[in-house]
Formats: C-alpha cells, sequence, structure tokens
C-alpha cells in the first residue's frame, strides 16, 4: 500500500541550474508534507514541509509546492549545488496520524 | 541541542536470535519514532512511542516492540530474527506526537540478519 510516491529514482543536473523532485500521494486524508534528504551512512535530515492550507513554501534555495487536486509534491532547488547531490525522500501525514509515510527515494546528482 | 544518537551503529545476528537497537532523542523531544528502512525503498514506520506508551503502530509483527524511558530514550527489541528483517533501523524523535512537528532521525543502526 504505497500512498505516496516517487517515480523518478534519479535525477541528474547541472550545477547552477534548477533541480525539480516530484512525488505524488493517493491518500487525500494527508494534510502535512515534508521533504527529507539524506547522505550515505547518515540519517534523513529533515530540509522543509507545507501544511494543505498553503500551496507554496520557502526557504532559502528550496521550495515546496502543493497540489492537491493533483495530488502532487514537488521540491525545487535553485541553484542546484554539488553539495545537494543526495537522496531526496517525500514524506506525508496527516495531522493527527503519526504514521508518516516516505516515498522510496530519488537520487539527485548535481554536476559541477 | 544534542541531536538523536542511536546504538550500535551495526549489527551481525543469526536468524531466530534476538536484537535490542537503542535510542537517545533530540534534546526537548518527548516523542520517539521508529522506521525500518529496507534497501532501495522509503522508511517504513514501526511504531511511535509517548510519555512511555505506544501511541501508534505500523504493519509490524508482535515480536517487535519497544520501550521508552522517562528521559525519553527508547529501546527497539525484535524477537526470532528472520532474514528479511535485515534493514537499516531509524529512531525519530518529535516535539510532539503528530501535527506539524517534522521527524528527526538519528544515522540508524545497520543490522544485517545472516
Amino acid at each position: 500500500d504505497q500512498q505516496v510516491k516517487q517515480n523518478s529514482p534519479s535525477l541528474s543536473v547541472q550545477e547552477g541550474r534548477i533541480s525539480i523532485l516530484n512525488c505524488d500521494y493517493t491518500n487525500s486524508m494527508f494534510d502535512y508534507f515534508l521533504w527529507y534528504k539524506k547522505y550515505p551512512a547518515e540519517g534523513p535530515t529533515f530540509l522543509i514541509s507545507i501544511s494543505s492550507i498553503k500551496d507554496k513554501n520557502e526557504d532559502g534555495r528550496f521550495t515546496v509546492f502543493l497540489n492537491k487536486s493533483a495530488k502532487h509534491l514537488s521540491l525545487h532547488i535553485v541553484p542546484s549545488q554539488p553539495g545537494d547531490s543526495a537522496v531526496y525522500f517525500c514524506a506525508a501525514r496527516s495531522y493527527n496520524n503519526n504514521d508518516m509515510r516516505f516515498g522510496a527515494g530519488t537520487r539527485l546528482t548535481v554536476k559541477p | 541541542e544534542t541531536g538523536v544518537t542511536q546504538s550500535p551503529t551495526h549489527l551481525i545476528k543469526t536468524r531466530g536470535q534476538q536484537v535490542t537497537l537503542r535510542c537517545s532523542s533530540q534534546s526537548g523531544h518527548n516523542t520517539v519514532s521508529w522506521y525500518q528502512q529496507a534497501l532501495g525503498q522509503g522508511p517504513q514506520f514501526i511504531f511511535q512511542y509517548y510519555r512511555e506508551e505506544e501511541n501508534g503502530r505500523g504493519n509490524f509483527p508482535p515480536r517487535f516492540s519497544g520501550l521508552q524511558f522517562p528521559n525519553y530514550s527508547s529501546e527497539l527489541n525484535v524477537n526470532a530474527l528472520e532474514l528479511d528483517d535485515s534493514a537499516l533501523y531509524l529512531c525519530a524523535s518529535s516535539a510532539g506526537q503528530a501535527g506539524n512537528s517534522p521527524l528527526h532521525f538519528g544515522n540508524g543502526t545497520r543490522l544485517t540478519v545472516t
């Protein structure tokens, strides 16, 4: 029962360009969405989140967009840097549910 | 601010054995969640502890059990280990049970069952 899907296992972009990572979900009860970044041999690190009352949230180079009607979430990184190379996980849960669901991850490679 | 710490970092066990994994939550966090991450997949929710009681459980059998202590640290116990239990086990703490509280993860314990 995969309620959160990241359909692109990998993405490669040039340094300085925009990285766009995508995520789809099926559970309409989800109202809190997050992105995590994971380096090898480390745990996932919280990056940015958005609640369902918003459609956009920015934090520096990172912007998350939420399209509730399409049940689609995206993360934009501008400009991309080599240090952004990592696996990115999309996650979601409903406000009163402690079971946070994760996608399978997208491996981002930013080339110098 | 002290982050989430987990021990041990790596562990090798034999099928049928029991294992205990440990986690210290981030300072100021009263809720601990455990996740299992198999190779090539995202983390899967095992259970959550709040005020020393289990507060939600994912689709894992009863041989997965846990504890939370008064200082908010936690243990994950797995009995009768199976080969499929080989995975990265992640502990995460948060400032609340759910709501808009992001999880803060430790670096995980890599468990290999042979």
